[in-house]
């Protein structure tokens, strides 16, 4: 079966310090990889999705960058935080071919102070 | 006008009754279209898709879709209080802000 992590759990990090969150999917290959924010109160706002190595589509142009050095591994990065970069983030993975729902990871609660 | 927009709630139902949410969308091309539920500090967990017009039913859950009035709704029978949580539409990678769920004992 398929299994996504996703780590940190918790961040508090000051402003200006750089950021970088890891998600990494088992038990599938090719898969559609995404990063979500959650503003507390709020819906989800796509910030990045890749459909292959290599290959990043950023929806919100800010401080934050993706990357994907592996076909199962999603990284998203910051140089320095802003207290806007507070918020519920979250990897999600769905099929490669299709139109399929997502599966999320356990999230992020990042805290910029 | 919001890509998908959910009114935000709180719906308050007794156990046992018929929890209807309600979901419109301004995407004319969608072919996707979800239903998510979200506990308190929790990840969101797909618990409904559906791509054609009319009913979908699973288990206590019905979704609902009309294309023609960019229409998307999810009906919880037998409420149960186990039901309480926030309830995401989404429409291909958009999502509205969810309805806010809670069910009575």
């Amino acid at each position: 079966s398929q299994t996504i992590h996703q780590w940190p759990a918790t961040l508090v990090q000051p402003v200006g310090s750089p950021l970088s969150l890891e998600c990494t999917v088992e038990g599938t290959s090719n898969p559609n990889l995404y990063w979500y924010r959650q503003a507390a109160g709020r819906g989800l706002q796509l910030l990045f999705y890749s459909v292959g190595i290599g290959q990043i589509s950023s929806e919100v142009p800010q401080n934050l960058s993706a990357s994907r050095p592996q076909d199962r591994q999603f990284i998203l990065s910051s140089k320095k935080l802003l207290l806007s970069d507070s918020g519920f983030y979250l990897c999600a993975w769905s099929k490669h071919t299709g139109n399929y729902g997502y599966t999320f990871g356990s999230g992020t609660r990042l805290t910029v102070v | 006008q919001k890509e998908v927009e959910q009114n935000s709630g709180p719906l308050s139902v007794p156990e046992g009754a018929i929890a209807s949410l309600n979901c419109t969308y301004s995407d004319r091309v969608s072919q996707s279209f979800f239903w998510y539920r979200q506990y308190s500090g929790k990840s969101p967990e797909l618990i409904m898709s559906i791509y054609s017009n009319g009913d979908k039913e699973d288990g206590r859950f019905t979704a609902q879709l009309n294309k023609a009035s960019q229409y998307v709704s999810l009906l919880i029978r037998d409420s149960q209080p186990s039901d309480s949580a926030t309830y995401l539409c989404a429409v291909r990678t958009r999502f509205g802000a969810g309805t806010r769920l809670t069910v009575k004992p």
